[in-house]
């Protein structure tokens, strides 16, 4: 099974950066996922890793460690549109996605 | 792009009624999920289906059951509905092989009263 662990909530100005960590524990990791999503609608996918480094696209960004189980997702020059809740998903080898309970990041002016 | 949709946003149902949720993508995806998403939980797995007439458990199964009988559509069923399946209802889809990406339908918002 998977154990995932991201805070439950964060606050930002816009313009700035936020950074949204994650840490897993897991048998057979298969990559690390990590989706958007606005209050009332679906998860929207934003990046996935599976080698260790940084993936940078646009103003976000996902970074991995597999020795150390841990993750994170870089939001840089906040925009009020940014304000979501984002989740950690971890793979696993049988099809199956394990998520975190989500960080919600509140942009404010 | 991928379009995944459920049939119904909001529902309300009666304890002990038999509930129908579908699910149909239109990406000819192989792998189709059901979860369900509760405030500090996340996501749950219900059950999974990798192919047509297959389906596999996932973490919380037990009273819910699911058909698969064409690719493109995914069934989730409460035999009974109790008030703690009360929960938002997404559905997923993803192409052949393990760990591809998964699209999200808009979610089904289920009240058990």
């Amino acid at each position: 099974g998977q154990n995932i662990d991201q805070p439950t909530e964060m606050t930002a100005t816009e313009g700035a950066i936020v950074q949204i960590n994650c840490t897993y524990q897991t048998s057979g990791f298969n990559g690390l996922f990590w989706y958007q999503q606005h209050a009332g609608e679906a998860p929207t996918f934003l990046s996935y890793n599976v080698l260790d480094g940084l993936e940078e696209k646009g103003r976000f960004s996902s970074f991995l460690s597999r020795s150390k189980g841990y993750s994170y997702l870089l939001l840089k020059e906040l925009q009020m549109k940014d304000s979501a809740s984002y989740l950690c998903a971890v793979g696993s080898n049988d099809y199956k996605l394990s998520f975190g309970a989500g960080t919600t990041v509140t942009v404010r002016a | 792009d991928v379009k995944v949709t459920q049939s119904s946003r909001y529902l309300v149902k009666r304890t002990g009624e038999k509930v129908f949720l579908e699910c149909v993508q239109d990406m000819d995806h192989e792998n189709m999920f059901w979860y369900r998403q509760d405030p500090g939980l996340g996501l749950r797995l219900i059950y999974f289906s990798y192919d047509v007439k297959m389906k596999e458990k996932g973490d919380i199964p037990e009273g819910y059951s699911v058909s698969r009988e064409k690719k493109e559509r995914f069934s989730l069923i409460l035999e009974s509905a109790s008030t703690n399946q009360t929960s938002m209802y997404l559905c997923a889809s993803s192409g052949a092989g393990n760990q591809e990406t998964q699209y999200f339908g808009p979610g089904t918002r289920l009240l058990v009263l």
